[in-house]
């Protein structure tokens, strides 16, 4: 199985912050990874596809990249909607393995 | 409507099947990517398995020996069965919809179910 290994855990930050958040894949994954969004009590959300394409209605303060086996979702200027978990997915190869999940928490 | 909307029982005891299933009103159950994911309390993600269109089925080696993905076109539902339960298996179970249009992709998650294992 492709091992995605997200850092940090949790995270602190402040309204207006530029914050991001890696995911790292034990073997090549090309770009097929996926960034999510998750609020208490709520379904997971997609915001980037295929590394770092913006899903429809997202905000453009939300962006992916990809650098070889690194993967990075960066948010600028953070809003107060935007405290909430993050996780990472690939979907290269089965089994589809997520990232452990960044929760990121309001300064 | 685009979201699918899913169902079935929320608490069952060790041993027994989970099954839920999961619906598009106004839509088709074909032609897309169907997915269902978990998410034990308070805790990360876990992939369970894929339906392509082509109804081939992908599923986690670390349940593969216990689930089942079906579909119904005539009533419109995908469905899991998962068999043997035990409280590892207690968790919220997402089915996930997914598809590509004119270079665009979508993905859409069901409301989640909780599935409580309890004797």
């Amino acid at each position: 199985d492709i091992q995605m290994t997200q850092s940090p855990s949790s995270l602190s930050a402040s309204v207006g912050d530029r914050v991001t958040i890696t995911c790292r894949a034990s073997q090549g994954v090309r770009n097929d990874l996926n960034w999510y969004q998750q609020r208490p009590g709520k379904a997971p959300k997609r915001l980037i596809y295929a590394a770092s394409s913006l899903q429809s209605g997202v905000p453009s303060r939300f962006s992916g990249s990809a650098s070889g086996t690194e993967f990075t979702l960066t948010i600028t200027s953070l809003q107060p909607e935007d405290f909430a978990t993050y996780f990472c997915l690939q979907y290269n190869s089965y089994p589809y393995t997520f990232g452990q999940g960044t929760k990121l928490e309001i300064k | 409507q685009v979201q699918p909307q899913q169902w079935g029982a929320g608490l069952l005891k060790p041993s027994e099947t989970v099954s839920l299933t999961c619906t598009v009103y106004g839509g088709s159950v074909s032609g897309y990517y169907w997915n269902w994911v978990r998410q034990p309390p308070g805790k990360g993600l876990e992939w369970i398995g894929e339906m392509n269109p082509g109804r081939s089925t992908s599923y986690n080696p670390s349940l593969r020996s216990r689930v089942t993905f079906s579909v119904d076109t005539s009533n419109n539902q995908f469905s899991l069965n998962l068999r043997s339960v035990t409280a590892a298996d207690t968790a919220v179970y997402y089915c996930t919809r997914d598809h590509c249009n004119d270079n665009k992709c979508y993905n859409y998650w069901g409301q989640g179910t909780l599935v409580t294992v309890s004797s």
